[in-house]
């Protein structure tokens, strides 16, 4: 039973356009979620994070989007480049599980020039 | 700071053996977590630590084990190494309720 869905595998974009990326989840008693990114052979690094206190937070190029009643957050890339090309993950956490993250799939981001 | 390091990069095992998959951080951080990553799928937690001496399992954790005697360190150990445990091992650590910091990894596979 996955409860974190990245229902896209793979997205390509040209370069300076917007790359948006969707995650939906099962459980309602997630209440932080997390985007990182992931170059071959490295290991995942932080992107960007979200509190369900808020539904927008922003950095840089970078914006997550938080609907609670949909279980649904996305990753807004604007504009994106070449070297956003990577592997992105969703991960959430819930409050009774401590800082146990559940992943998403991943989505494969190619950024073409 | 080094960050999170992970020892070997790569390792091929044969059915049967055994090996322990080093990981350490020198961040003082308090939680630590060993997750496999199979092709195409996303991350699994195997076992996670919240400071030293006290351990616990996650989604995955049969056929590994794991101890944490420093805060540094969290070593994981494969006992009789099958071939469904072919993956890619990363360490994590992180503060608290935080983002987690990962290792580069180690590629394993079993023949």
């Amino acid at each position: 039973d996955q409860q974190v869905k990245q229902n896209s595998p793979s997205l390509s974009v040209q370069e300076g356009r917007i790359s948006i990326l969707n995650c939906d989840y099962t459980n309602s008693m997630f209440d932080y979620f997390l985007w990182y990114k992931k170059y071959p052979a490295e290991g995942p690094t932080f992107l960007i994070s979200i509190s369900s206190i808020k539904d927008k937070n922003e950095d840089g190029r970078f914006t997550v989007f938080l609907n609670k009643s949909a279980k649904h957050l996305s990753l807004h890339i604007v504009p994106s480049q070449p070297g956003d090309s990577a592997v992105y993950f969703c991960a959430a956490s819930a409050p009774a599980a401590g800082n146990k993250l559940t992943f998403g799939g991943g989505t494969r981001v190619l950024v073409k020039p | 700071n080094a960050g999170v390091t992970q020892t070997p990069k790569f390792r091929i095992l044969k059915i049967g053996q055994s090996m322990t998959l080093q990981c350490a951080q020198d961040m003082n951080h308090n939680y630590m977590y060993w997750y496999r990553q199979d092709p195409g799928m996303g991350l699994k937690l195997i076992y996670y630590s919240v400071g030293a001496g006290i351990t616990d399992k996650g989604e995955v954790p049969n056929g590994y084990n794991v101890s944490r005697s420093t805060t540094e360190d969290f070593p994981l150990r494969l006992e009789l190494a099958a071939p469904s445990q072919t993956s890619v091992y990363f360490c994590a650590s992180s503060r608290v309720v935080d983002e987690q910091y990962f290792g580069p990894g180690t590629r394993l596979t079993v023949t």
